[in-house]
């Protein structure tokens, strides 16, 4: 199916653990973000890249790593995970820079 | 550094009412603009831009935003509200010149009531 998903798209876990948020995009859009939503902050950029093999930072990237080796995967890793990470994370791709974002549907994560 | 402000945490509006969500930004250079919409639970979906052109930009359902540059406001409008209507709305500026990252308005929750 074409469009934007994430998985998983529910995660459960524990304090110090590693998690990987996953987001695959079937439209080869260059340009990938991934964003944290949380209440009373919006939407906030961790991590954006404009194409395969390039990655930058955004606002709030501390504790997240992120990887593009290829065009359509763009896999978020919580590297120590802690329980300011506990939010709604969405994933975003775009053809360009004046063009719209396509969001995928979310990963709710939880730390405990 | 880009920024976005929605003053307003929550609208109230009647059903078949107008409705205006106000938001302003803050960019160097000309801005890229949008509106988008979340529904509970839900990812953002695309309402409309504004990159160049007519300060009016008319988008999905019914949905139609005034680009003021003496301002830097970009409003989102309605002529008449409906029920379903009631969302979380974004507004967004993009760097054009940043591999396009956007910077999005905390949110304005509207509430139409029948």
């Amino acid at each position: 199916d074409a469009g934007i998903t994430q998985s998983p798209r529910y995660k459960i876990t524990e304090t110090g653990r590693q998690v990987t948020l996953m987001c695959h995009q079937t439209w080869s859009h260059s340009y990938m973000f991934w964003y944290r939503q949380d209440l009373g902050h919006g939407l906030r950029l961790i991590y954006y890249s404009a194409a395969a093999d390039i990655t930058d930072k955004g606002e709030v990237p501390d504790g997240y790593v992120v990887s593009r080796s290829k065009t359509e995967n763009f896999p978020l890793t919580l590297e120590s995970a802690t329980r300011s990470q506990t939010s709604v994370y969405f994933c975003a791709s775009s053809e360009s820079t004046a063009t719209l974002y396509y969001f995928g549907p979310g990963t709710r994560l939880t730390v405990l | 550094a880009q920024s976005v402000a929605q003053p307003e945490d929550q609208v109230n509006v009647a059903e078949g009412n107008p409705l205006t969500v106000k938001c302003t930004y803050s960019v160097s250079g000309n801005p890229y603009l949008f509106w988008y919409v979340q529904y509970p639970n839900r990812g953002l979906q695309f309402l409309l831009k504004y990159i160049t052109g007519d300060n009016l930009v008319k988008g999905s359902y019914g949905f139609e935003a005034e680009f003021n540059k003496s301002q830097t406001s970009f409003h989102l409008k309605k002529p008449s509200a409906l029920v379903s209507d009631s969302a979380l709305y974004f507004c967004a500026v993009r760097d054009k010149a940043n591999a396009g990252k956007s910077t999005f308005g905390d949110g304005t929750t509207l509430t139409v009531k029948p």
